[in-house]
């Protein structure tokens, strides 16, 4: 089984200033974790993941994870907001074991202020 | 460019009357999803295939059908169509389990 929480529906910051997204899961295996961004009107697109290779990962835009095991955490990072990361983020976990299905989170949305 | 192509992209249709969506990918990958996206929901699993012909329940199937007789096809089947299915329906695609999904533009569904 495997579930994944993202703590904020929300999170509202200032250009030039750091953002933090929150993400918790959980799973029965090891597990593959991602995070997807998805602009207003548009598909969703692969920020970066992590897939027991290095526990920090980077990803596109300056943005970048930690995998915390004993923490059950992939929180999501970037030093300086700027204006075109307002946008949808979504946490997704996926894991072996026979199941196929990513878990979704439920969404984080981003609103940066100028 | 992950080759995966969604029609219609809008359609508006009435209560009752069937629906068919299509995803079509370039990539020949096995994994086949389709998910409805509703604001509060985040983005809920209705069918996916792992192969052709091969096929299986999300957690929102009901009211929903699929089928997949080519690698590259995923069809989605709204058999008689419900205000309550208006959503965007995204149409998505992995090569495996750990690896990420490639998701299509999308498909905005009116139910009058």
């Amino acid at each position: 089984a495997q579930s994944v929480t993202q703590l904020d529906s929300h999170v509202s910051v200032s250009e030039g200033t750091p953002v933090l997204l929150r993400c918790n899961y959980s799973s029965s295996y090891s597990p593959s974790l991602f995070w997807y961004v998805q602009h207003p009107n548009k598909g969703l697109q692969l920020l970066l993941k992590y897939t027991s290779a290095a526990t920090l990962v980077k990803g596109i835009n300056g943005f970048e994870a930690e995998f915390k095991k004993s923490e059950t955490s992939f929180h999501l990072t970037k030093p300086s907001a700027h204006m075109s990361d307002a946008a949808e983020y979504f946490c997704v976990v996926s894991a072996s074991g026979g199941s196929y299905i990513p878990t979704f989170g439920r969404g984080t949305s981003l609103i940066v202020h100028p | 460019d992950a080759g995966i192509t969604q029609s219609p992209r809008h359609k508006v249709t009435e209560t009752g009357t069937p629906v068919t969506l299509r995803c079509h990918q370039t990539e020949n990958h096995r994994y086949m999803y389709w998910y409805r996206q509703d604001p509060g929901h985040g983005l809920r699993l209705i069918h996916y295939s792992y192969g052709v012909k091969d096929t299986d329940k999300g957690e929102v199937s009901d009211g929903y059908s699929v089928s997949r007789s080519k690698t590259e096809d995923f069809l989605l089947t709204l058999e008689s169509a419900t205000s309550s299915q208006t959503s965007v329906y995204f149409c998505a695609i992995t090569p495996g389990t750990y690896n990420e999904q490639f998701f299509g533009p999308g498909t905005r569904l009116t139910v009058l």
